[in-house]
């Protein structure tokens, strides 16, 4: 069963360094997602992406975030200058469309000291 | 403002026995609607969901009531195993082009043996 893939699994990083978390979405899917879960508390979205361009984002996205699909297959998201507030899960997720099922990658677990 | 969230943090059943469990969502426009299973360390997945047009719908061994009067939404699991016990986060996505999912807190459901 195709399922959506992320790397790493857990990133340590410094204060202030840049950090890229990796995805790669089901292979026919279209639409892509970041979502973030701090310890603890509920999953929180941070945006949507399709056809080369974000199509919706909340207000967690700021300028620190980016994100880019760089070939076919993968799907990143880049925080310039992480936070200690980064630190939380990154979720991956995608689907055929909007308002259909959307598939959840393992999660990157971003700590930063 | 417009929030999902459950009632109960924990619920602790009894193996073998049926668990609901319970979301409240204060969204009218939401028109589609999903319960993720999330276990320890993992991303959520996907167990069963249904449209605003619809009050009911079956899988294999949940069960998912939608009450658009009370806005209201609940997963029944049927003879609950050990397998069962993670965190049930209900999810809602409205229209108009607002595609990323807005989870509510998340119950931990407990299986006793």
């Amino acid at each position: 069963e195709p399922e959506v893939t992320q790397t790493p699994s857990h990133q340590v990083t410094q204060m202030g360094q840049e950090v890229i978390l990796r995805c790669v979405p089901i292979s026919n899917h279209l639409y892509f997602y970041w979502y973030r879960q701090i310890l603890g508390q509920k999953v929180e979205f941070l945006v949507s992406f399709y056809n080369n361009e974000i199509s919706e984002k909340s207000e967690i996205f700021d300028d620190q975030f980016s994100v880019e699909r760089p070939d076919g297959s993968n799907f990143t998201l880049k925080i310039r200058s992480t936070k200690l507030e980064d630190s939380a899960m990154y979720f991956c997720a995608s689907t055929t469309e909007p308002g259909s099922t959307q598939y959840f990658g393992p999660g990157t677990r971003l700590t930063v000291l | 403002g417009e929030s999902v969230g459950l009632h109960l943090p924990t619920l602790s059943v009894q193996e073998g026995d049926n668990s609901i469990i319970n979301c409240a969502y204060s969204n009218s426009a939401s028109d589609y609607f999903i319960w993720y299973k999330q276990e320890s360390g993992k991303g959520p997945q996907f167990i069963i969901d249904i449209r605003s047009n619809m009050d009911k719908r079956q899988g294999q061994r949940v069960t998912v009531l939608l009450n658009k009067t009370v806005k209201h939404l609940s997963l029944q699991i049927a003879a609950t195993q050990p397998g069962d016990s993670a965190v049930y986060f209900c999810a809602e996505n409205w229209g108009g082009g607002a595609d990323g999912l807005t989870f509510g807190k998340g119950t931990h459901l407990i299986i006793q043996p």
